[in-house]
């Protein structure tokens, strides 16, 4: 199993720019999460999703966007780039018994830089 | 703000030593504490974890130990290896979401 993978793993957007991250999994987990990784700010939940066809925001949602059209898969978007969003990002998933105590199991994240 | 808040930011330790690192958390609902470790360029994975129920739980050369009253819980690495030199992630949870402390490098000197 390839656990959890993510593409690209390294990107440089100018200001304005728009792209999409993808995550996949083959855990068959129906959770699935985006986190940004900022220095002295830990992990910061930015949208998640509770199964195919559903998403929800986190904790920082804003200039973000996502889908779950397919279960192994969730794709972040960013419609237009900002400095501000310079971060790594990285993708988890877990089973979906829906109580605490599961395992999120992470990608190896996508290093994102704005200019 | 951050739910969890973590200490400290960093710390260096001897080789044979013992890292200590703290967390604190007020949101009483909390009924899942993991701890993360995140080595340079990869992915967090989960080290060790605990739930409110019980004062201490260990595993190989890693503990935690949890106060409820005080609402606290620390992670202690016994006998640090150069092998442990990472980040080091304190989380709770009540469902599905986790909330993370803001992460703890630990830089164990051979």
């Amino acid at each position: 199993n390839a656990g959890v993978t993510q593409t690209p793993k390294f990107r440089v957007l100018k200001t304005g720019q728009s792209m999409t991250l993808l995550c996949a999994q083959d855990m068959n987990h129906e959770y699935m999460y985006w986190y940004r990784q900022d220095p002295g700010m830990g992990l910061r939940l930015i949208h998640y999703s509770v199964g195919e066809g559903t998403t929800a925001k986190g904790e920082v949602p804003d200039g973000y966007n996502v889908s779950r059209l397919k279960k192994q898969n969730f794709l972040l978007g960013l419609e237009s780039a900002a400095p501000s969003q310079t971060s790594v990002y990285f993708c988890a998933s877990r089973t979906g018994t829906g109580v605490s105590g599961e395992t999120q199991y992470f990608g190896p994240g996508t290093r994102l830089l704005v200019l | 703000q951050q739910q969890v808040k973590q200490s400290p930011q960093s710390l260096i330790v001897q080789k044979g030593g013992i890292s200590i690192i703290n967390c604190a958390y007020e949101n009483t609902a909390f009924d899942y504490f993991p701890w993360y470790q995140q080595f340079p360029g990869k992915g967090p994975a989960l080290l060790i974890a605990i739930r409110p129920d019980v004062s201490e739980k260990k595993e190989g050369r890693f503990t935690i130990s949890f106060n409820k009253s005080a609402k606290q819980f620390s992670l202690h690495i016994m006998d640090s290896q150069p092998g442990d030199s990472a980040t080091y992630f304190c989380a709770a949870s009540d469902d599905y979401k986790l909330s993370f402390g803001a992460g703890t490098t630990v830089t164990v000197r051979a």
